[in-house]
Parts: C-alpha cells; sequence; structure tokens
C-alpha cells in the first residue's frame, strides 16, 4: 500500500465549476496535511495546509481533513484556468522520531474554458 | 525575502560523469531537504539536515549519491557515478526549525539532471 494515494488523473473541469481533490494516507498517526499545486516545470508551491479535523478554508480553496477515515480533500471553487496545474497532496510522517513530508504522485488538472 | 536558490537550473551528462547541485536556503533556516522528483511522481526525500547535521538520510542512495552542508547555511548534493534513472529534478526545500509537525517547507525552482 503506498504511504500517499492519489488518483493521477488528467481530472478536467468546466470553468467556474468546483474541482474537487482526494488523497488517502496510511499512517494513522499522521498530524500535518499540505496541498502544493506544481505549474509544469516548476516548483512545488504550497497552496493550503491542515491540521485539525474539518474544514479549512482559503479564498477559493478548502481543505478538508477526516483523520478516522486517513483522507484528506482539496476543493476549488469558481475554478480558473490559471488553476490547471498537478496537485500534490503531502503528509508528515513520523519516520524513526523524524517528521518527514511524504508526497503523493499528484493529480494533473484541467480547467476547461 | 529572497526564497530557496539553486544552481545550475539545468544540466545534461553522459552516464558514469559526476555531478553537483547547489542549494542555498532562505535565510535564518535551519532545515535543508533535498529531494527527487522523477517525472510523473512526487518529491521523494533524499536527505534532510538541520544546521550541519544529518537528521535523515534514509532514501538516498550512498553508494552514488552524497550531500554535505558543512557550515550549517548551503549545501551540495552529489551524484558519482550517475546513471540513467537519475534523471529527474532534484529540489531543495528549506524550513524555519526542526522540520516538525506544523513546518512549512518551502522549495527552490530545481535542478532538471539529465542523463544520457
Amino acid at each position: 500500500q503506498k504511504e500517499v494515494e492519489q488518483n493521477s488523473g488528467p481530472l478536467s473541469v468546466p470553468e467556474g465549476a468546483i474541482a474537487s481533490l482526494n488523497c488517502t494516507y496510511s499512517d494513522r498517526g499522521s498530524q500535518s496535511f499540505f496541498w502544493y499545486r506544481q505549474y509544469s516545470g516548476k516548483s512545488p508551491e504550497l497552496i493550503m495546509s491542515i491540521y485539525s479535523n474539518g474544514d479549512k478554508e482559503d479564498g477559493r480553496f478548502t481543505a478538508q481533513l477526516n483523520k478516522a477515515s486517513q483522507y484528506v480533500s482539496l476543493l476549488i471553487r469558481d475554478s480558473q484556468p490559471s488553476d490547471s496545474a498537478t496537485y500534490l497532496c503531502a503528509v508528515k510522517m513520523t519516520n524513526f522520531g523524524n517528521e518527514k513530508l511524504t508526497f503523493g504522485t499528484g493529480t494533473r488538472l484541467t480547467i476547461i474554458p | 525575502e529572497a526564497g530557496v536558490a539553486q544552481s545550475p537550473r539545468y544540466k545534461i551528462i553522459e552516464k558514469r560523469q559526476s555531478v553537483a547541485f547547489w542549494c542555498n536556503p532562505i535565510s535564518g533556516h535551519a532545515t535543508l531537504y533535498w529531494y527527487q522528483q522523477i517525472l510523473g511522481q512526487g518529491p521523494k526525500l533524499l536527505i534532510q539536515f538541520q544546521n550541519n547535521g544529518v537528521v535523515d538520510d534514509s532514501q538516498l542512495p550512498k553508494d552514488r549519491f552524497s550531500a554535505e552542508r558543512l557550515k550549517g547555511v548551503d549545501s551540495t548534493l552529489k551524484i558519482q557515478p550517475a546513471k540513467l534513472e537519475d534523471s529527474a529534478v532534484y529540489l531543495c526545500a528549506s524550513s524555519l526549525d526542526s522540520g516538525g509537525a506544523l513546518e512549512t517547507q518551502y522549495f527552490g525552482p530545481g535542478t532538471r539532471l539529465l542523463v544520457l
């Protein structure tokens, strides 16, 4: 079982609609969860972090965390063509007492004008 | 505030050659990370430094990869000899403190390596 799993996509969403990105993780003790956006040929850019169960909103972005189900998601409202990118889910996992950030393979999102 | 700096941005070498990458973290950041990102995959941690000490190098192929952060600031990652499967983007990241649960990592632009 992969430590952090994401659907690789591609996920196509019409402009103005809600894009929903999902991620599951294997380490039940994980405490910190991150969503990074990566444009083609660029480095990952942090867009959201979440540490507590429930929803966290920042502008058009909402992160949702359910630790019991080991599930974290990212919703993008009013999707724009500029949101087209790969979205990486990252989870901090304890590895021999050290907190290590483990990434999923990413979901490629395309917003269709 | 200046971000994480990396050089070179691109490198093409032949297999069995050696190559070195340089990273300068955000000023004041104690923890520095090197990641390898193969096309179509997420970044994979190679090594983590806190100041000039190694915290985690469990996924570093030590027979060919080495890294140092001698003065606790900038860092160098070396591959010798390179293999075809080392073709990837090498990302450097830094975080302010000890890399704990609540800390955010900031990434540099990366170095694209192609091994022929």
